[in-house]
């Protein structure tokens, strides 16, 4: 069963703090994606990424950096978490020019403190 | 996640019936569409596509119609059950964009 794999799915942090989330996939997936998820704004692009090494910002990257050194893995990184900050971040991967449907993780709930 | 889904439009059936769930899309270049379930405290899930030289597409106890005229496309699920109760979210992209928008959602409760 391909996967996509976040590795929290619950993170509490204090404010200030620098967070690491991250993500795998095992489907030779060339474009990864992280969005985070808050009641009444929906699914928001903070990143994408279509190959390794490459990165775009999203619709709302204020605040985050991502990294990509290998195909399988895209981590999203909080260099000073901040209260606004609190939301479940879903990470995805999509196959080929987005004309194929995203595969979604669990999604990693953080409340920063 | 758990809150995802708070003032969203919200569908309820009855366990047996057809639901429909409606979308309207807004980039008229758009050109491929799809359709995602989100359970509580999951990611979203990948029902079904269609693309835009379709107006039908059919999966098990599912549908997908997309009329381009208007702007809109539609989810039926047949028969509807107690494990359909989630948010969906319909989505649109187009060929060579990498960015894929994502309609709000609705949520559909199932009755039983």
């Amino acid at each position: 069963d391909v996967k996509v794999t976040q590795s929290s799915r619950y993170l509490v942090k204090r404010t200030g703090e620098k967070v690491f989330l991250e993500c795998v996939q095992d489907m030779d997936h060339e474009n990864m994606f992280w969005y985070r998820q808050d009641p009444g704004l929906g699914l928001r692009l903070i990143y994408f990424s279509y190959d390794v090494k490459m990165k775009e910002k999203g619709d709302i990257p204020e605040g985050y950096s991502v990294s990509r050194e290998k195909k399988e893995r895209f981590s999203l990184i909080l260099e000073s978490a901040s209260t606004n900050q609190t939301s479940m971040y879903l990470c995805a991967s999509s196959f080929g020019h987005n004309n194929y449907g995203y595969t979604f993780g669990s999604g990693t709930r953080l409340t920063v403190v | 996640g758990e809150n995802v889904g708070l003032h969203l439009p919200t569908l309820s059936v009855q366990e047996g019936d057809n639901s429909i769930i409606n979308c309207a899309y807004s980039n008229s270049a758009s050109d491929y569409f799809i359709w995602y379930k989100q359970e509580s405290g999951k990611g979203p899930q990948f029902i079904i596509d269609i693309r835009s030289n379709m107006d039908k597409r059919q999966g098990q106890r599912v549908t997908v119609l997309l009329n381009k005229t208007v702007k809109h496309l539609s989810l039926q699920i047949a028969a509807t059950q107690p494990g359909d109760s989630a948010v969906y979210f319909c989505a649109e992209s187009y060929t060579g964009g990498f960015k894929t928008i994502f309609g709000a959602g609705t949520r559909l409760f199932v009755k039983a």
